[in-house]
């Protein structure tokens, strides 16, 4: 059972356009959503990060939604550049559990196209 | 501030050997630790995490095992590797009770041949 899903396995974007990567979630208890972003034979790192109290957070060219009552949120990347390029992870947490990991998606490769 | 190592970067090995993946954290005390693979061309699997030494809880069931013998170390272990094995192991830590702060290490990447 996925309690965090990211539908698209790819998405391709021509370079200075807006990259839009989607999660949704199952789980009601998760109040805090994060995104990281993977190169090839590196660790993911973390990239940004959203409360439950919150609807939008951004920073810099990247800035994630939430709409709680779908359980959707995205990642918009505005303009996409070349270095943008690699996979996108969506995790999801419900703090108060304190130590239980975080629940991730399969990811989404971007490609940034210049 | 806080760093995270694993070694080997890479490693081959043949089928039937035995595995052995360190991790350490610097930086910090009594931080939740985690392994993860990701097999090509899928996402991240969860495979073993741990609130303190000698505390580890596995996710899927399989060939591989874990253990914390200090603090800020964490051993991913096989007795005979498996073909399926290969893949890409990731360590990540995360501050106690706050699983939400995740970092990851650089990974290994591992081929069973």
């Amino acid at each position: 059972d996925q309690q965090v899903k990211q539908n698209s396995p790819s998405l391709s974007v021509q370079e200075g356009r807006i990259s839009i990567l989607n999660c949704d979630y199952t789980n009601s208890m998760f109040d805090y959503f994060l995104w990281y972003k993977k190169y090839p034979a590196e660790g993911p790192t973390f990239l940004i990060s959203i409360s439950s109290i919150k609807d939008k957070n951004e920073d810099g060219r990247f800035t994630v939604f939430l709409n709680k009552s779908a359980k959707h949120l995205s990642l918009h990347i505005v303009p996409s550049q070349p270095g943008d390029s690699a996979v996108y992870f969506c995790a999801a947490s419900a703090r108060v559990s304190g130590n239980t990991p975080l629940v991730f998606g399969k990811g989404t490769r971007l490609s940034v196209i210049a | 501030s806080q760093t995270i190592h694993q070694w080997p970067a890479t490693l081959v090995q043949p089928v039937g050997s035995p595995l052995s993946l360190e991790c350490t954290v610097e930086g910090t005390s009594n931080p939740n630790l985690y392994w993860y693979r990701q097999a090509a061309g899928r996402g991240l699997q969860l495979l073993f995490y741990s609130v303190g030494i000698g505390q580890i809880s596995s996710e899927v069931p399989q060939n591989l095992s874990a253990s914390r013998p200090q603090d800020r170390q964490f051993i991913l272990s096989s007795k005979k590797l498996l073909l399926s094995d290969s893949g890409f192991y990731l360590c990540a830590w995360s501050p106690a009770n706050r699983a939400y702060e995740q970092y990851f290490g650089p990974g290994t990447r591992l081929t069973v041949t």
